[in-house]
C-alpha cells in the first residue's frame, strides 16, 4: 500500500529553527510537495521537490532523499504565522497526490 | 482574481437528501479534484477529472459522483446523504503533472 508518515504536532519557539520530516512509501514517484494549511482555511503551496537535494526558497527549504523515501521542511526564523499544519504529499506512478495526514505546527512566543 | 470557487462555504444537510457541492476555476486547468478532509486522515481523494468530459474515482467515490461538462464547471453530487459524508470538502486544480494543485476555500458539510 501506499504510505506518507510525518509527525502529528510539534511545537517550537518565535524565532528558533524547527524542521518537520515526512517519509514516503509509494507505488512510483513524480515528485514531493509541502503545503501549508492555516485553521479553517484550504493548502497553499509551498515546494516541490523531485530531484534529490535542498530547495530554498526565503525562509522555507525543502530537502528529498528519494533511495531514503525521505523529505524534510525546515522553517527558520519562525514567527507566528507560521502556525499551521503543514502537508506532505508524493505525487505516484499514475500522477495523483499522496497526501499525509498534516503535521500541526505550534509556534510560541 | 483567478482561482477556485466553491460553493456553498457551509451546510447543514438532512441525511437522506441529495446535495451539489460547486466549484468553478477560470485559470483553463486541465486537471481537476474533490478532497474531503477529516480530522487525522488528511486529504482524501473522492474524484478526479483530467480533461473536460472524462471523470475517474479516487480513493473514497461511494455515495458522490461528478461530472464534467466544461473545463471550468466540477460539480460533487451527494444523492443520499449520510451522517458519515460529514466532512470539509475542498476543490483544486491543476494544469500540469508537475506543479502543486491550486485549493478551493472548502465547503463545510454536516450531515444530522
Amino acid at each position: 500500500g501506499q504510505n506518507i508518515d510525518q509527525p502529528t504536532e510539534m511545537t517550537a519557539t518565535e524565532g528558533a529553527i524547527v524542521q518537520i520530516n515526512c517519509t514516503y512509501q509509494t507505488s512510483g514517484f513524480n515528485g514531493l510537495f509541502w503545503y501549508q494549511q492555516h485553521a479553517g482555511e484550504a493548502p497553499t503551496f509551498l515546494s516541490y521537490n523531485v530531484l534529490d537535494g535542498l530547495e530554498e526558497k526565503g525562509r522555507f527549504s525543502s530537502f528529498l532523499s528519494r533511495s531514503k523515501g525521505y523529505s524534510y521542511l525546515l522553517l527558520k526564523e519562525l514567527q507566528m504565522k507560521d502556525s499551521a499544519s503543514y502537508l506532505c504529499a508524493v505525487m505516484d506512478s499514475n500522477y495523483q497526490l499522496i497526501w499525509g495526514a498534516g503535521t500541526k505546527l505550534i509556534i510560541k512566543p | 482574481i483567478a482561482g477556485i470557487t466553491q460553493a456553498p462555504t457551509s451546510q447543514i444537510l438532512a441525511a437522506g437528501r441529495r446535495m451539489t457541492l460547486r466549484c468553478t476555476q477560470d485559470m483553463r486547468h486541465n486537471a481537476m479534484y474533490w478532497y474531503r478532509q477529516d480530522l487525522g486522515l488528511g486529504l482524501r481523494l473522492i474524484h478526479y477529472s483530467n480533461t473536460a468530459g472524462t471523470t475517474g474515482k479516487g480513493e473514497v467515490p461511494d455515495g458522490y459522483s461528478v461530472s464534467r461538462a466544461n473545463t471550468d464547471d466540477f460539480p460533487l453530487t451527494l444523492a443520499s446523504a449520510v451522517p458519515s459524508q460529514t466532512s470539509v470538502y475542498f476543490c483544486a486544480s491543476s494544469d500540469s503533472d508537475n506543479y502543486g494543485y491550486t485549493f478551493g476555500s472548502g465547503t463545510r458539510l454536516t450531515v444530522v
